[in-house]
């Protein structure tokens, strides 16, 4: 079983719409990430949690919202998705030392 | 704060060639650094780490890397590419990873292997 999963793992939606991006682990991890990937740019952070009761915007948070529902879940939300939006998201988590983030499979979003 | 740059955002080799990509980082304080691969529809997967110690790391699939202060470097390399190293791999940086458990990525390299 995979520890960290994500769904979906495909979802096209159109403009507008609200989305919600799930993420799941069974590592015990405390720390838990979210990510999008665009070509070229590599991996920018957008929210990251370091228990359920703190929650800080990374570099590119303005869209996005988070929700740490449990030290298991971690979701992410996208209230009004725009067509700049499409990428491909990375939930991740950490261990408390030397920072080494384990990754989920990703969820590939397009907005219409 | 940190960030990193990764040279060349594809690489072509045959197989059996030597694989070398190239990370450069910059930060104010000793960083930790990554390698991370990413095979395609997966995931990114942990090659190897530098946190403190010795400055030549040895990973996974005969993957290693050297961390060179004087040089800001920590390029990763491997005597002898496969087919199965065909992935797009991610060069990354902590600077404060007892503080603030952020890390930085590069571009990223799509590795290609000939046959």
């Amino acid at each position: 079983d995979a520890d960290v999963t994500q769904t979906p793992r495909n979802r096209i939606t159109k403009t507008g719409k609200r989305i919600m991006l799930e993420c799941s682990q069974t590592k015990g991890h405390d720390r838990m990430y979210w990510y999008r990937q665009d070509p070229g740019l590599g991996l920018r952070l957008i929210y990251y949690s370091f228990d359920v009761k703190d929650i800080n915007k990374g570099e590119i948070s303005d869209g996005y919202s988070v929700s740490r529902q449990a030290q298991a879940k971690f979701s992410l939300s996208l209230e009004s998705a725009i067509p700049n939006q499409t990428a491909l998201y990375f939930c991740a988590t950490s261990t408390l030392s030397y920072n080494e983030q384990f990754f989920g499979p990703g969820t590939r979003l397009t907005v219409l | 704060a940190q960030s990193v740059t990764q040279l060349g955002s594809h690489v072509s080799v045959s197989e059996g060639a030597l694989v070398l990509l190239r990370c450069n980082y910059s930060s104010s304080v000793p960083p930790y650094l990554f390698w991370y691969v990413q095979y395609p529809n997966q995931g990114l997967q942990l090659l190897l780490k530098y946190t403190t110690g010795a400055t030549l790391v040895k990973g996974i699939n005969g993957f290693e890397a050297e961390f060179k202060k004087s040089e800001t470097s920590f390029h990763l390399t491997k005597p002898s590419a496969h087919m199965s190293d065909a992935a797009e791999y991610f060069c990354a940086v902590s600077d404060q990873p007892k503080v603030d458990y952020k890390l930085s990525f590069g571009a990223g390299t799509t590795v290609t292997v000939r046959a």
